[in-house]
């Protein structure tokens, strides 16, 4: 079946300009997860959602960074007025069930964000 | 949260057998050990996970120590394709209902023809 797509796969933009990032979970998955991998280091968690709520936004960086979820879908994460240090691979990643730890997260390939 | 240990990098032989080890001696009672692995340029791919008997699937065999404080991920016959950074995970359970995955350095494992 499909996997977790995000979109767009690269995206160039210039300092100061908004960006949006789109992720469409695995169909039916309740939990969806954004992570971001800066070049040559970990996964650093941003937010998770279940179903359309936030309950843990913990790892957002700064109020430029915001995201939402419709329809207990498709997410998006909004990174207003980029910032070189913005440059990275933005992963989201969707479960079925996460109210137990016995739900595998499966995560798409990644939106590569450069900002110049 | 458990924190687990892991080798920075290792070999192995196409064909043979790649031993991955991870400690996490600090690991709760309901808190299972998942392993991951990234290919470059791509996501983490899930591979396998387990709470305290071993696992094994279509991708590797887990086993688990029996006070489970570390574990081995096992890849039977590794191939050239298997050369990728491997994540042991512990999940870690940030109240409410959201069991997160908490990514350290992972073990850089080259697969040599």
């Amino acid at each position: 079946g499909a996997g977790v797509s995000q979109s767009p796969s690269n995206k160039v933009t210039e300092k100061g300009k908004d960006v949006e990032l789109r992720c469409d979970p695995i169909s039916g998955h309740t939990a969806l997860y954004w992570y971001r991998q800066s070049l040559g280091q970990g996964l650093e968690f941003l937010i998770y959602f279940q179903g359309n709520s936030a309950p843990d936004k913990s790892g957002l960086p700064s109020d430029r960074f915001s995201a939402e979820r419709t329809g207990g879908s498709v997410s998006t994460l909004t990174i207003q007025r980029t910032q070189q240090e913005d440059s990275a691979v933005y992963l989201c990643a969707s479960s079925l069930n996460p109210t137990v730890g016995n739900s595998p997260l499966h995560f798409g390939n990644g939106t590569r964000l450069t900002v110049t | 949260d458990a924190k687990t240990t892991q080798p920075p990098s290792m070999d192995c032989a196409e064909g043979r057998a790649a031993n991955l080890p991870c400690n996490h001696s600090t690991i709760s009672g309901n808190e299972y050990v998942y392993w991951y692995r990234q290919i470059h340029s791509q996501g983490p791919q899930y591979i396998i996970h387990g709470l305290k008997n071993n696992e094994t699937n279509e991708m590797a065999s887990l086993i688990i120590t029996e006070d489970r404080k570390s574990s081995t991920l096992i890849l039977p016959h590794a191939t050239l394709r298997d050369t990728a950074v491997y994540y042991c995970i512990v999940r870690f359970y940030s109240g409410g209902s959201n069991y997160k995955l908490t990514f350290g350095k992972g073990t850089l494992l080259t697969v040599n023809p």
